[in-house]
């Protein structure tokens, strides 16, 4: 069975870091593309990050040059390094898989919440 | 970027009733486009791909259709378990966009 854990939310201040992380288990986390997706209170979903079974990145703009996707291949896990965060970072944060070379969202973790705030 | 856009963003409806959700693409994806239910407080439910693929475990009374640039999600009869926040994503660009959501409310 396909599972995706993320772990790593809470409160940090504004301009300070944080890492996410997922852990997976019924799949290889190495191949498959893989993505994070946020969701601010009450509003819509927002791809954040993609990582190919290859290593090749790609970020949102609102993210990119703070945020970092990686995976460790031994732990089978998905992490996102995020730094100079912002308030309008606050969300909640899902790792999702992606079926095959085409990034649309097979499977979801259960998200994990990063609020910024002073 | 592509942008998506959803349509209507609330939706009330009862049980019975079929429903249509509408969402256009900026420019021209092909079939790329994926459609995801969501209930308050849980991961989004990937329910169709490639425009019109039920994925397996769908009930059948959710279709979608279109290509190009308008798409739609139909759900035949509506059932008490439908009530929740539908959204479109697409896939044909490296970056993929969501649309903004359409909650199906109870009339």
């Amino acid at each position: 069975e396909v599972q995706l854990v993320e772990s790593g939310g809470g409160l940090v201040q504004p301009g300070g870091s944080l890492r996410l992380s997922c852990a997976a288990s019924g799949f290889t986390v190495s191949s498959n593309y893989m993505s994070w997706v946020r969701q601010a209170p009450g509003k819509g979903l927002e791809w954040v990050s993609v990582i190919y079974t290859g290593g090749t990145t790609y970020y949102a703009d609102s993210v990119k040059g703070r945020f970092t996707i990686s995976r460790d291949n031994s732990k089978n896990t998905l992490y996102l390094q995020m730094n100079s965060l912002r308030a309008e970072d606050t969300a909640v944060y899902y790792c999702a898989r992606t079926r095959g070379t085409t990034v649309f969202f097979d499977y979801w973790g259960q998200g994990t919440l990063v609020t910024v705030s002073s | 970027d592509i942008q998506m856009t959803q349509s209507p963003s609330t939706l009330s409806a009862s049980v019975g009733d079929r429903v249509t959700i509408t969402c256009r693409a900026s420019q021209s994806i092909s079939s790329w486009l994926a459609w995801y239910q969501q209930k308050p407080g849980k991961a989004p439910k990937l329910l169709i791909n490639k425009a019109s693929s039920l994925e397996n475990g769908v009930p059948s009374r959710f279709s979608g259709s279109g290509s190009g640039t308008e798409f739609t999600l139909t759900i035949s009869s509506l059932q008490p378990d439908d009530f929740a926040t539908y959204y479109c994503q697409q896939y044909n660009s490296f970056l993929p966009t969501f649309g903004g959501g359409t909650k199906v409310e109870i009339k």
